[in-house]
């Protein structure tokens, strides 16, 4: 079975600066991999996802992936966070040939420091 | 393009009452998929639907169940109510068959069991 691990649970960074938020997956072959955000209140929104062929995704608000299949990491990156981006962050993994059925990580809290 | 409607959005069950959930996909997508979300376990999937069948099951006992109706719309159902219910569910669609879709999730409806 799948399983997703997001080391970091808070991550806080000021407004302007990067941001990387680690993701590891577990699964036997190459798997679906997404990144969604959840603001307070709400559902989970889509960032970006990884299916095959270039191992480094765009996604949107400027968000970008990278798919490491010798590190079995799918780390999310920002090169400048905005204050709006404080939400909590999911990444997810789905199997080939499992259906709509998503594994997800933990998750990460960011907080943005004015 | 009106998104996943989930109704109710708040309420409120005592201990062994039951309660039914509504999802509304988006016009178009035939594959809906219920998630659990709880501070304690996280995002976890209950289960898929797809021409009104059942396609995928999480790991959730038999008080939990599903169904999907001709015009995609689904409901889940959990029967007698306990206090470790109390969670965001989550519903999700997908245009096409089960399988690594994009999944656009609702807003939820929080369910809190006293």
């Amino acid at each position: 079975a799948q399983s997703v691990t997001q080391p970091d649970i808070h991550i806080t960074v000021s407004e302007g600066a990067s941001l990387e938020l680690r993701c590891n997956y577990s699964y036997g072959a190459t798997p679906y991999l997404f990144w969604y955000v959840q603001s307070p209140g709400q559902g989970l929104q889509l960032l970006l996802k990884y299916f095959s062929g270039d191992t480094l995704v765009q996604g949107i608000k400027g968000f970008e992936a990278e798919f490491k299949r010798s590190q079995s990491s799918f780390n999310l990156r920002k090169p400048s966070v905005h204050w709006s981006d404080a939400a909590e962050y999911f990444c997810a993994v789905g199997a080939r040939g499992g259906g709509n059925k998503l594994t997800f990580g933990t998750g990460t809290q960011l907080k943005v420091e004015l | 393009k009106a998104g996943v409607t989930q109704t109710p959005r708040y309420l409120i069950k005592t201990r062994g009452q039951q309660v039914t959930l509504s999802c509304s996909p988006i016009s178009g997508h035939r594959s809906v998929s219920w998630y659990q979300q709880t501070p304690g376990q996280g995002l976890q999937f209950l289960f898929e639907y797809f021409s009104e069948t059942q396609r995928n099951k999480g790991n959730f006992p038999g008080r939990f169940s599903g169904r999907q109706f001709s015009n995609s719309r689904s409901e889940m159902n959990v029967s007698t109510l306990e206090l470790g219910d109390s969670a965001l569910y989550l519903c999700a669609s997908s245009w096409g068959n089960p399988g690594a879709n994009v999944l656009t999730f609702g807003a939820g409806s929080r369910l809190t069991v006293l």
